[in-house]
């Protein structure tokens, strides 16, 4: 069965940086690709970008553009989200999903979500 | 960008109504649009795809339909555990931005 699991909480001070990781299990990791979905408190959801995990291809959104990289390690089936710069306004729960490697599906299978709390 | 918003913001509905939710797009996407649930607390679950598929595993009680810019969820009979936010996504392409959100309580 297709399970996505992320990693554990995180506290960051404004500035710093953050790591999300989201390791895919039961299926072909690098057949399909990943978008990052994030949640801030009492709000929507807000689409971050997308990996392609076939050729590594990117698409950010526009907001996040140049504070976000997204990677893939085809070896451990894992993908990450780096975050920089980090304001109060990062403070969400951040997702994984799973998407088609184009990108150019809807989101099928997701994380449990990975809580990101910048306070100083 | 294309901007998806979705009405109403919020509904009230007695068990075994039938529910509407509507998402416009502000230029045509096709069919690339995705209908997701998120109860509160909880990981949003993918409902429908492709504006009109029922995911695997999904009640028959909920239906999408709508091409282009306009398109709706159904929940045919509501039922308590339904409660929820509903969300729509455009995926065609980037940014693949999602609607405000419905939520959707039990009146």
């Amino acid at each position: 069965q297709v399970q996505m699991v992320q990693s554990g909480p995180e506290l960051k001070t404004p500035g710093a940086s953050v790591k999300v990781s989201c390791k895919a299990s039961g299926y072909t990791f690098n057949t399909y690709g990943i978008s990052w979905v994030r949640q801030a408190p009492g709000q929507g959801l807000e689409w971050m970008g997308w990996i392609s995990a076939y050729n590594d291809k990117t698409n950010y959104a526009q907001n996040i553009q140049g504070r976000v990289t997204m990677t893939t390690d085809t070896s451990t089936s894992t993908a990450y989200m780096e975050l920089r710069s980090l304001t109060s306004d990062d403070t969400a729960v951040y997702y994984c999903a799973r998407v088609a490697y184009g990108g150019d599906s809807a989101a099928d299978y997701w994380g449990q979500g990975t809580q990101v709390t910048v306070s100083s | 960008d294309t901007q998806m918003t979705q009405s109403p913001s919020s509904l009230s509905a007695s068990v075994g109504d039938r529910v509407t939710i509507t998402c416009r797009a502000s230029q045509g996407i096709s069919n690339y649009l995705a209908w997701y649930q998120q109860k509160p607390g909880k990981v949003p679950k993918l409902l429908i795809y492709a504006a009109s598929t029922l995911q695997s595993g999904v009640p028959s009680r909920f239906s999408g339909s709508g091409s282009g810019t306009d398109f709706t969820l159904t929940i045919s009979s509501l039922q308590p555990e339904d409660v929820a936010t509903y969300y729509c996504q455009k995926y065609n392409s980037a940014p693949q931005t999602f609607g405000q959100g419905t939520k959707v309580d039990i009146k």
